[in-house]
């Protein structure tokens, strides 16, 4: 496992479906991060997981998103009855607690919602 | 005000000259400082990271950080067609390693 695999990389739904995101970490890596990036905008922090434990979500994840790391590896981020403004790239990212590094970003999922 | 503010730009050097590249932060309380790059299209590549007042360099790269003044920069010397990209600069305050990302300078490198 040479980095964070991110699955699918591109995704067309119609507004108001349900689509799920997965993410497969680094395997030594106990941290993953979810981030959403518009365009012309830096990612923007969802949630993070720490093994299975999410810690922390952000006042950007409504009521619709729900994130899940069962067993403290692969993560999946799902948004129900999905709104155009749902659409953007949405990015993963690892890194070992310990570290003094930057995160290792997968290569994002591109949700499109029509 | 914004945690981390950058110039959208687009920022536009020669080949072969210096590309430098701004940031500031707002929290004081901000540790480590961190430079991605992000091609059209592709996901964030971490390229420097930064803790300690000062420079660092790596290759082509020089990252500078100046937390009296709020401050992070990044030099690119002998800049090349293939540096041309979106760069994010991205602070951290703590121990949950969270970043919070500027908008990202796009640089653009003219043959």
């Amino acid at each position: 496992d040479t980095g964070v695999s991110q699955n699918p990389r591109h995704k067309i739904t119609k507004r108001g479906q349900n689509v799920t995101f997965r993410c497969d970490p680094i395997s030594e890596h106990n941290r993953l991060y979810w981030y959403r990036q518009t365009l012309g905008q830096g990612p923007e922090f969802l949630t993070y997981f720490q093994n299975e434990a999410q810690l922390e979500k952000s006042r950007l994840l409504s009521d619709r998103f729900s994130a899940e790391r069962p067993k403290g590896s692969f993560s999946t981020l799902e948004i129900q009855r999905t709104e155009q403004g749902d659409s953007a790239m949405y990015l993963c990212a690892s890194i070992l607690e310990q570290a003094a590094y930057g995160y290792t970003f997968g290569s994002g999922t591109r949700l499109t919602v029509v | 005000q914004k945690e981390v503010e950058q110039n959208s730009g687009p920022l536009s050097v020669p080949e072969g000259a210096i590309a430098s590249l701004n940031c500031t932060y707002s929290d004081r309380g901000s540790q480590s400082f961190f430079w991605y790059r992000q091609y059209s299209g592709k996901s964030p590549e971490l390229i420097m990271f930064i803790y300690s007042n000062g420079d660092k360099e790596d290759g082509r790269f020089t990252a500078q950080l100046n937390k009296a003044s709020q401050y992070v920069s990044l030099l690119i010397r002998d800049s090349q067609p293939s540096d041309s990209a979106t760069y994010l600069c991205a602070v951290s305050i703590g121990g949950y390693q969270k970043v919070t990302f500027g908008i990202g300078t796009k640089l653009q490198v003219i043959p």
